[in-house]
């Protein structure tokens, strides 16, 4: 079975303040992809971050980074120093071959950024 | 900037209307998306064409039509629609369908059933 978790179904910080978002996963592929999308209000969902299960370094993007560890079936999102424009509702989500290759979307994470 | 574009942004339509929902890419990309989301929900697929055939239809009923004219181009026929179809209706694109591909998504259409 494939499933993704995001715990957190809402999150508020205050400006500045860094924030994790948690995404746990489950399968029982060897290989296996693993995304972050966010949705602001606007609807659209943007991609942030694609990672393959072979490859378990740490990625860091401007104020964003992302850590993955296949120990745990984690792949958890970091904001730094946070900024209203993060405000959005955050999507981990899994592709593996033996799902028919579609996403299994986690259920989202809704950020609230306060000035 | 999406490079998927998605018209009309927003639909109000009775339930006996036809109208159709368009989505267009220009990045080259061979496999694309109808997906549908309710409020607080994730994304939910509906189709998908790669290579402009129709590749996976995920038991949707049948007044929901999908189209792809080229590869560039997709719509999505809209006939006899219930009050619970109400949703935001995303199209996504991606370079193909295999499971290392992100896929980009437009802004949505948001419709409205009455």
């Amino acid at each position: 079975a494939q499933k993704v978790t995001q715990a957190q179904t809402e999150i508020s910080v205050v400006e500045k303040e860094d924030v994790t978002l948690d995404c746990v996963y489950e399968t029982r592929d060897t290989t296996y992809y693993l995304f972050w999308y966010k949705q602001p209000p606007s609807g659209e969902l943007v991609f942030l971050i694609r990672r393959n299960s072979f490859d378990e370094q740490n990625e860091i993007s401007g104020r964003y980074s992302w850590n993955f560890q296949k120990s745990t079936s984690s792949f958890n999102f970091t904001i730094t120093a946070s900024q209203v424009v993060d405000s959005a509702v955050y999507f981990c989500a899994l592709r593996s071959d033996n799902y028919g290759q579609n996403f299994v979307f986690g259920p989202g994470t809704r950020l609230s950024v306060l000035p | 900037d999406t490079e998927v574009t998605q018209t009309p942004k927003h639909l109000v339509m009775g339930m006996t209307n036809k109208k159709s929902l368009k989505c267009e890419q220009h990045m080259g990309h061979r496999a694309m998306y109808w997906y549908k989301q309710k409020a607080k929900k994730p994304p939910e697929l509906m189709f998908v064409y790669s290579y402009e055939k129709l590749s996976i239809n995920e038991s949707v009923p049948s007044r929901f039509s999908p189209e792809c004219p080229n590869s560039s181009l997709l719509n999505l026929h809209l006939h006899a629609l219930q009050p619970e179809d109400s949703a935001l209706y995303l199209c996504a694109s991606s370079q193909g369908r295999g499971r290392s591909y992100e896929q980009y998504f437009g802004p949505g259409t948001r419709l409205t059933v009455t």
